[in-house]
């Protein structure tokens, strides 16, 4: 079992370019989470996919933030334009089952700089 | 919407010593409320968890438990170790079951 894997692990760029976040679940997980933590504001959820469908995409900041998930082992996090206050390290996370009251599965992050 | 509050933000103890992590949460229908540990720089580890049909559970020297009435759940740690240190969250399931409210982590500094 090889986990959650993210890339990148650290991103570095200037405001106003493009940044896409990668992710796998482990596989036959079939829900997977977006998660940002800043020390401001903590562990927060993003958007949440259950069988490649976004359940829940209430926590998505504002338009600047997309989420796909084109098949079961993949997905990505897009933010365009960024912004020095996206800065923060972004998880990934993956469970079993249908419901969101399954252990989840963190991914190493990755570290986000835009300056 | 749910909240999540947790108490202490930092915690100190001597090895050896129990920790005592606590957590209130705002939802009634919340029913789901697993705890991490995040080593610095590292991913958040589910270290154990609890459903609303039980009271406590133990896993060797952690321990969680729960009072619905009162809304609020607690992790306790046993003879702590230097490793244990790190920051612990609490988190429940919100009311439409779609998303964790984390609270905002206990940073616990275990010294030897």
């Amino acid at each position: 079992d090889a986990g959650v894997i993210q890339s990148p692990r650290h991103e570095v760029t200037e405001m106003g370019q493009e940044v896409t976040l990668r992710c796998k679940p482990i596989s036959g997980h079939n829900s997977l989470f977006w998660y940002r933590q800043t020390m401001m504001r903590g562990l927060e959820l993003l958007i949440y996919f259950n069988n490649n469908v976004p359940i829940d995409d209430s926590g998505m900041p504002e338009d600047r933030f997309s989420a796909k998930m084109p098949n079961a082992s993949f997905s990505t996090l897009k933010i365009q334009p960024s912004e020095p206050r996206d800065s923060a390290v972004y998880f990934c996370a993956s469970t079993s089952g249908t419901g969101v009251n399954q252990p989840q599965h963190f991914g190493d992050g990755t570290r986000l700089s835009i300056l | 919407g749910e909240n999540v509050e947790q108490h202490p933000s930092t915690l100190s103890v001597q090895e050896g010593d129990s920790a005592v992590i606590k957590c209130t949460y705002s939802d009634s229908a919340s029913n789901y409320f697993p705890w991490y540990k995040q080593e610095l720089g590292k991913r958040p580890q589910l270290i154990i968890d609890i459903r609303s049909n039980v009271g406590e559970k133990k896993d060797q020297r952690i321990a969680v438990t729960l009072n619905k009435t009162a809304k609020h759940f607690s992790l306790h740690i046993t003879e702590t170790q230097p490793e244990d240190s790190a920051v612990y969250f609490c988190a429940a399931l919100n009311q439409a079951g779609t998303a964790l409210i984390f609270g905002k982590g206990t940073t616990l500094s275990v010294s030897s």
